[in-house]
């Protein structure tokens, strides 16, 4: 069955040192991931995806994810955390075994500390 | 433009009340999601639409009645609903129907719903 794992329910981060957030993911054809950042009492703002192609994909606000087949892996990544950061972050796939609908991963609450 | 819209932000409603929500995109897009999500966990898909038809139902309470006037908009109908349904009412849309794998799904504020 497909399913999105995010391992961490938290991740604490100093400002200006680097993050990841992690998702791990089962599909059973290619996977179609996302990333999604929700802001306190804010809908789901989209940061990136990966379709096909090159394994390390550019988002918004400085973000990049990178694509890894063999663990099966779609961490999320930044080279310099900024306090704004701070946010609750959603993984999720999709592929035609889901009904062609996202599956979601059950988040990850990142906190960026001055 | 990704912008998706949604009214109102917030609504409190008795058990006994009949409501709306409304969603609008003026994106072209030809799916419009409703979803469902309690604090700090993920969206639940509760309808779709596709080209303005009612594509899944994911065994939602007939409590909550969707409608798709037109491709721009998306309404959510509530009625007798139970404090359990108090939560975040999020509308998405995405471009090309409900089977665009690659297609992005955006997504509008929310309406912050509260059941009395």
């Amino acid at each position: 069955a497909q399913s999105v794992a995010q391992p961490e329910d938290q991740v604490n981060v100093a400002e200006g040192n680097p993050l990841t957030v992690k998702c791990t993911y089962s599909v059973s054809g290619n996977p179609y991931l996302f990333w999604y950042v929700q802001y306190p009492n804010r809908g789901l703002q989209f940061l990136l995806k990966y379709i096909t192609g090159d394994n390390l994909v550019k988002g918004s606000y400085g973000f990049e994810a990178e694509f890894n087949k063999s663990q099966t892996s779609f961490h999320l990544k930044k080279p310099s955390a900024l306090v704004s950061d701070s946010a609750l972050y959603f993984c999720a796939v999709r592929d035609r075994d889901s009904n062609y609908q996202l599956i979601w991963g059950a988040g990850t609450k990142l906190i960026i500390k001055p | 433009d990704t912008e998706v819209t949604q009214t109102p932000k917030h609504l409190v409603m008795g058990m006994t009340n009949k409501k709306s929500l409304k969603c609008e995109q003026h994106m072209g897009h030809r799916a419009m999601y409703w979803y469902k999500q309690k604090a700090k966990k993920p969206p639940e898909l509760m309808f779709v639409y596709s080209y303005e038809k009612l594509s899944i139902n994911e065994s939602v309470p007939s409590r909550f009645s969707p409608e798709c006037p037109n491709s721009s908009l998306l309404n959510l109908h509530l009625h007798a609903l139970q404090p359990e349904d108090s939560a975040l009412y999020l509308c998405a849309s995405s471009r090309a129907g409900d089977r665009g794998l690659t297609d992005t799904q955006y997504f509008g504020p929310g309406t912050r719903l509260t059941v009395l």
